[in-house]
């Protein structure tokens, strides 16, 4: 199972919007609405911010957003902020009954 | 409130074998499953796979059979990693972390358990 392909790095300035985008296969993102997003702090666990595509946990701000199209899913956060500056990771269910990451984007609040 | 805690920093030679844990509070032990993750030094996350907590079936993920074991002491709400035969790229954070429908949204997680592998 390969994992899922993000871009290294996006960056933005405070109160810009940027994406990240997810893209896999259709027997892993586009086979199935099990798409999580996690943001992970340097020496952090990571935490999750979107669950099944585009659903937001209790507590996570809505500047949040997630949505798929085909094998892409993408993050989008608006409102940049300081303290969104992290590494972000997509998952996907797979058809094998497993789950894949992606390698990571970090982003950057220039 | 939802809590794994993990057991503390491992320095072990290779060819040794670490077993981490990760102990679970604050909800129905064996409504979810136990997955772990692995995060190299300055690497991304890897799913390693995970267990059934009702059943203790195990689901090992592709590059972690033979030489990884999950298990479980449901008495004590713990879940357990087990490594044999370390090698030096096993050097790593371990995560726990709760899963939803088993495996397909973890969502929480333990503090990591850095295991380094070095003569």
């Amino acid at each position: 199972q390969s994992a899922l392909t993000q871009p290294a790095s996006v960056s933005g300035s405070p109160g810009q919007s940027i994406t990240i985008s997810c893209t896999g296969t259709s027997s892993d993102v586009g086979g199935y609405n099990y798409v999580s997003w996690y943001q992970q702090h340097p020496g952090k666990a990571p935490k999750l911010m979107i669950y099944d595509v585009s659903q937001r946990p209790s507590g996570i701000s809505s500047r949040f957003s997630g949505s798929k199209s085909g094998n892409t899913a993408s993050l989008t956060i608006s409102g940049l902020q300081a303290e969104d500056e992290a590494d972000y990771y997509c998952s996907s269910y797979t058809k094998s009954s497993t789950l894949v990451f992606g390698g990571g984007t970090k982003l950057t609040v220039l | 409130q939802v809590q794994l805690v993990q057991s503390g920093s491992e320095l072990k030679k290779p060819g040794a074998s670490v077993k981490v844990s990760c102990k679970a509070s604050g909800y129905s032990f064996t409504d979810y499953g136990m997955n772990w993750v692995r995060q190299a030094p300055g690497q991304g996350l890897e799913w390693m796979g995970w267990i059934n907590t009702n059943t203790g079936i195990p689901k090992y993920g592709q590059g972690f059979t033979g030489r990884f074991v999950f298990s479980l002491d449901t008495s004590v709400r713990t879940a357990y990693l087990q490594i044999s035969s370390l090698k030096a790229e096993d050097t790593a954070k371990y995560f726990c972390a709760r899963g939803t429908r088993g495996t397909s949204l973890l969502g929480y997680w333990g503090q990591g358990t850095l295991v380094t592998v070095s003569s």
